[in-house]
């Protein structure tokens, strides 16, 4: 089984939509969480990191349950330029990353 | 500034051959790691250095995958006696190592293996 599971999608959306992406991961002792962004043919780049609070930068929105161990982005306002593989990421281990295979994202006009 | 550089881009080999990857990180990025990436698989971590300290190898998936790096900076990554199975895109990533984990790890473009 995977550490780190994510719907493959495809998810295709209109621009301006709301859309949300959820991964779970199974090691409890994950200590950090983040999402990288990948577009096609490209390396990954992160996107944000992932707290217990939930946090926020601009559009997106990253909340983190650990008790469920649960990860979820949420993209308001969708824009084409946000098509791309979405990576959700565990870190056991302080460097090691998880990833997941990623969620894909197409925005249409 | 320059970010994290692979070299080549695009490599096409033979089965059985060997071939070596090179990772030149970000200046001053003292934790250096490969991963790779198979086509519809998540990315998998190989192989981590940090400053002088032994490297983890645990993710090295045999015996053929090798990786240094001299002088703390570049790194290269060799693959023997290379198999189809072998073919993907590898990843280099570099990090500052501030001390915590969650250190952000910054990607090369990668090199795209295919082993024919």
């Amino acid at each position: 089984r995977k550490e780190v599971e994510q719907d493959p999608g495809p998810f295709n959306v209109p621009e301006g939509a709301t859309v949300a992406f959820n991964c779970t991961y199974s090691n409890s002792a994950s200590q950090s969480f983040f999402w990288y962004r990948q577009d096609c043919r490209k390396e990954p780049k992160l996107l944000m990191s992932v707290y217990s609070s939930g946090n926020e930068d601009g559009r997106f929105t990253a909340q983190l349950n650990r008790a469920s161990q649960y990860i979820s982005l949420l993209i308001r306002d969708s824009k084409l330029s946000d098509s791309a593989t979405y990576l959700c990421v565990a870190d056991l281990s302080g460097y090691a990353l998880n990833f997941g295979k990623g969620t894909s994202l197409l925005v249409t006009p | 500034g320059a970010g994290v550089s692979q070299s080549p881009s695009n490599k096409v080999t033979e089965k059985g051959k060997d071939v070596e990857l090179r990772c030149d990180p970000i200046s001053g990025h003292t934790a250096l790691y490969w991963y790779r990436q198979s086509l519809g698989q998540g990315l998998e971590f190989l192989i981590y250095f940090q400053g002088n300290s032994a490297p983890d190898k645990s993710g090295l998936p045999s015996d053929r995958f090798s990786a240094e790096r001299t002088g703390g900076s570049v790194s290269t990554l060799t693959i023997q006696r290379t198999q189809q199975e072998d073919s993907a895109v590898y990843l280099c990533a570099s990090s500052p190592f501030l001390g915590g984990a969650g250190d952000t790890q910054y990607f090369g473009p990668g090199t795209r293996l295919t082993v024919l």
